[in-house]
């Protein structure tokens, strides 16, 4: 079945400095979401991506959707202590809605 | 809108129990869905629903049921509590499959 690997599991940084998660599928994917989940609380929409290729940017985070659609990346420029949180991709493969998580990267950042 | 509601919020069952997790959302969305969140593991799909009256397996559904009757909700039923289905639990909503995903607050489940 179709798999989501997320890497690194965890990331520790100091203030400041870059971070970045990679995400890879086991299939070629229709779309790629992204997620933040900050401790306690639930998970909560970033952004999503469909087009090969595709890079999108928000503010201090970019996010870049492989050209064959197996793998993404998410790229927080000079982190802040409110990046804190754990950072999901999702794919969805095919049209059944189906949509499948990665493990998380928890990012923690040091003042 | 209160989008997507959960309850209970936190719950604590022993091993054997039956117990339903309730699922409401007031968006208006077809497609409706349960994950469990374990340490390292990240979300896994239970179930999933793209619209009443439909239901599928996810990653994980063994001792999950699931149903549909209306679109506004989608409980999660447990059969027999085992203590490896202790978790975090969420429902989530979108207008379609391919949508982002409105999640719930989850229900803290301890089964002892």
């Amino acid at each position: 079945g179709q798999q989501v690997m997320q890497i690194p599991q965890y990331q520790h940084v100091q203030e400041g400095e870059d971070f970045t998660t990679y995400c890879n599928s086991s299939t070629t994917l229709s779309n790629i979401q992204w997620y933040k989940q900050r401790p306690g609380g639930h998970p909560v929409f970033l952004i999503q991506l469909v087009k090969s290729g595709e890079v999108k940017k928000q503010k201090r985070l970019t996010f870049q959707f492989g050209e064959a659609k197996k793998n993404s990346s998410l790229h927080i420029t000079a982190t802040q202590t409110t990046d804190v949180g754990t950072y999901f991709c999702a794919g969805n493969s095919g049209n059944t809605g189906k949509l499948i998580f990665g493990q998380g990267t928890t990012l923690q950042v040091k003042p | 809108n209160a989008g997507v509601t959960q309850t209970p919020k936190f719950q604590v069952l022993k091993t054997g129990q039956s117990m339903t997790l309730q699922c409401a959302q007031d968006m208006n969305h077809e497609y409706m869905s349960w994950y469990r969140q374990d340490p390292g593991m990240g979300l896994r799909l239970i179930h999933y629903s793209v619209g009443a009256g439909i239901t599928d397996q996810g990653e994980v559904p063994n001792g999950y049921n699931v149903s549909r009757s209306t679109t506004e909700d989608f409980p999660l039923r447990l059969l027999s509590a085992a203590p490896s289905q202790t978790s975090v639990y969420f429902c989530a909503s979108s207008y379609q499959g391919m949508q982002p995903q409105h999640f719930g607050d989850g229900t803290r489940l301890s089964i002892l």
